[in-house]
């Protein structure tokens, strides 16, 4: 059975660079059949597709976080990473790494996730 | 973007009640729906996709239609442990977005 672990940090400062981590297990980040996915979750803007990631490659993002986000494969530990740069409170929420199905268009639904970490944007 | 209008925002219900909740785009998103449960501390979890496409393991009083603009999810008999928040989302342009959810409670 797939599963999805989120590690990072809990505390970000203003202005810094937020690096989380998604091991996978149970399963390969190298399918090709598969996408692999940041959401997060605020309490106030509820959830936000920040982001997918083919293991082509091939990324595609959301516009609104467009011009602060990588997304990365690292296949040698089975995971994949985000990126999210110039943070500021607005950024704090639940970060959820996700899996989704492979499609022409790049998008789909989202399943399973991991249990999601608490990101807060403080100094 | 798209927008992803759900109502109710909450609601309460009773064991064995039939539920039903809607979700409104802002445009024609053909059959590119899915619905979420989410629980207090966990993460979303798959229930429907493709608009009426149950998930495997999901219970068959969870059931999905629709299509265009206009999707509903029905819950056709309230157990204990549907008590929860429930989000669609549309995965038909990006970026994919979801609705602001709608919590079941216990009457």
């Amino acid at each position: 059975q797939l599963q999805l672990q989120e590690s990072g940090p809990g505390l970000v400062r203003p202005s810094e660079t937020l690096s989380l981590t998604c091991t996978v297990s149970g399963g390969s980040v190298r399918r090709s059949s598969y996408y692999w996915a940041w959401i997060r979750q605020a309490p106030v803007k509820g959830l936000e597709w920040i982001g997918s990631m083919y293991y082509s490659g091939r990324t595609s993002y959301n516009p609104a976080l467009k011009s602060r986000v990588t997304i990365s494969v690292d296949t040698s530990k089975n995971q994949f990473s985000l990126n999210l740069t110039s943070l500021t409170a607005a950024d704090t929420a639940v970060y959820y790494c996700a899996r989704g199905p492979a499609s022409g268009s790049g998008l789909n639904w989202f399943d399973p996730w991991g249990q999601g970490t608490l990101v807060t944007v403080s100094s | 973007d798209i927008q992803m209008t759900q109502s109710p925002s909450s609601l309460s219900a009773s064991l064995g009640d039939r539920v039903t909740i809607t979700c409104r785009a802002s445009q024609s998103i053909s059959s590119n729906l899915n619905w979420y449960q989410q629980k207090p501390g966990k993460a979303p979890k798959l229930l429907i996709y493709d608009a009426s496409r149950l998930q495997t393991g999901v219970p068959s009083s969870f059931s999905g239609s629709g299509a265009g603009t206009d999707f509903t999810l029905t819950i056709s008999s309230l157990q204990l442990e549907d008590f929860a928040t429930y989000f669609c989302q549309q995965s038909d342009s990006a970026p994919q977005t979801f609705g602001q959810g709608t919590k079941v409670e216990i009457k």
